[in-house]
């Protein structure tokens, strides 16, 4: 199976914060990448696909980057609805995985 | 719309069997992967399996293969997940999930909670 590492584990920022995550995959995925939105209580929330491309109805402030092992999420400024745990998939192979998650804390 | 309607939560002794499900509306159900994921309490995500209704072709994580069986009947736009034997460890959130591109999860259900304790 392909590992995927998401890092940090945790990270506290404040309103208007330019915020990053960074996901690393245990081998070449190309762009096979996607990235996942959770609040508590909620299911997740596609907010990129194939590492760079913005889902639907998703606000422009999300962005995604990378190929090959090495990928990242960017908010661009941080809105009092963004704090959540965010995850990184690969479908590149199955079985697919996803990371561990990254959870966002208001500082 | 596009929406994904699952059962109501569900409370077993270990050693009972469960099927719950997961009925898609507002699409064509046969030209789309449905996906199972797993969510134990406070932990991450989890992919188990996914099934393409319109010809059955299922994908299993080894993690969970023998373990659990998916399946769909296309005749009512539905997929199943099912135990013959539940363990507390199954005690999770499943979520099912719509595949807009194989495991790229476009729409997903509300979830449903198993519970599973003696």
């Amino acid at each position: 199976d392909i590992q995927m590492t998401q890092s940090p584990s945790s990270l506290s920022a404040s309103v208007g914060d330019r915020v990053t995550i960074t996901c690393r995959a245990s081998q070449s995925i190309s762009s096979y990448l996607n990235w996942y939105q959770q609040k508590p209580g909620k299911a997740p929330k596609l907010l990129i696909y194939a590492a760079s491309s913005l889902q639907s109805g998703v606000p422009s402030r999300f962005s995604g980057s990378g190929s090959g092992t090495d990928f990242t999420l960017t908010i661009s400024s941080l809105q009092p609805e963004d704090f959540a745990t965010y995850y990184c998939q690969q479908s590149y192979s199955t079985p697919s995985t996803f990371g561990q998650g990254t959870r966002l804390e208001i500082k | 719309e596009v929406q994904l309607v699952q059962s109501g939560a569900e409370v077993k002794k270990p050693g009972e069997s469960l099927k719950i499900s997961c009925k898609g509306s507002g699409y064509s159900f046969t030209s789309y992967w449905i996906g199972w994921v797993r969510q134990m309490p406070g932990k991450g995500l989890e992919w188990m399996g996914i099934i393409y209704p319109g010809d059955s072709d299922t994908r299993y994580s080894p993690s969970f293969q023998g373990q659990v069986t998916i399946s769909a009947d296309k005749s009512i736009s539905t997929a199943y997940l099912q135990w013959s034997s539940l363990k507390a460890s199954d005690t999770a959130m499943y979520y099912c999930a719509r595949g807009g591109g194989s495991s790229t999860f476009d729409y997903w259900g509300q979830g449903t909670l198993v519970t599973v304790s003696s």
